[in-house]
């Protein structure tokens, strides 16, 4: 089983609309969770870190479920700059590396 | 300053050629990565050094052999690479290892003819 689960879309969404992706990880022992953006051709840039208590940048909010081992990230008033794909990643004490969702890929359109 | 810096942006190289690629920052972080990604998938770890010393060598090639020169630079010497090995290859800095947020510079498009 993978690390992390994404779905890989594509979504396909209006100017104006809310997104919401969902990402869902297998090892409990996880405790740092983000999202990044990486634009065609660009490199992966964080987006913001997932907290327990959810947080929320501009039109961007990310929650955490630890119980059910789920992230989702919401996306408000979409606008086409926001087309991108959106990586899940996680990280744990004891390894070496982050841990990539296989990322779920967002076209704005007009 | 959360910039990671690359050279070169694009690299065509034959089969039998040597070549480096080259990863410098300046942001006190201990830990350094690369990665390779080929198109619409996510990256996939290569080495990680974690103070200067290597980490983690995921499998991968010899033909591939990073160098980690101090603590803001890292390497990737190339020789004898695959037409499959074509990639955009990232390289990413943290604050440590484990499960601290990764900065990845803009990469080395490379084309192995």
């Amino acid at each position: 089983r993978k690390e992390v689960e994404q779905d890989p879309g594509p979504f396909n969404v209006p100017e104006g609309a809310t997104v919401a992706f969902n990402c869902t990880y297998s090892n409990s022992a996880s405790q740092s969770f983000f999202w990044y953006r990486q634009d065609c051709r660009k490199e992966p840039k964080l987006l913001m870190s997932v907290y327990s208590s959810g947080n929320e940048d501009g039109r961007f909010t990310a929650q955490l479920n630890r119980a059910s081992q789920y992230i989702s990230l919401l996306i408000r008033d979409s606008k086409l700059s926001d087309s991108a794909t959106y990586l899940c990643v996680t990280g744990r004490t004891g390894a070496n590396n982050l841990f990539f969702g296989t990322g779920t890929r967002l076209t704005v359109i007009p | 300053d959360t910039e990671v810096t690359q050279t070169p942006k694009h690299l065509v190289m034959g089969m039998t050629n040597k070549k480096s690629l080259k990863c410098e920052q300046h942001m006190g972080h201990r830990a350094m990565y690369w990665y390779k990604q080929k198109a619409k998938k996510p990256p996939e770890l290569m080495f990680v050094y974690s103070y200067e010393k290597l980490s983690i060598n995921e499998s991968v090639p010899s033909r591939f052999s990073p160098e980690c020169p101090n603590s803001s630079l890292l390497n990737l010497h190339l020789h004898a690479l695959q037409p499959e090995d074509s990639a955009l290859y990232l390289c990413a800095s943290s604050p440590g290892l484990g499960s601290y947020e990764q900065y990845f510079g803009p990469g080395t498009r490379l084309t192995v003819t």
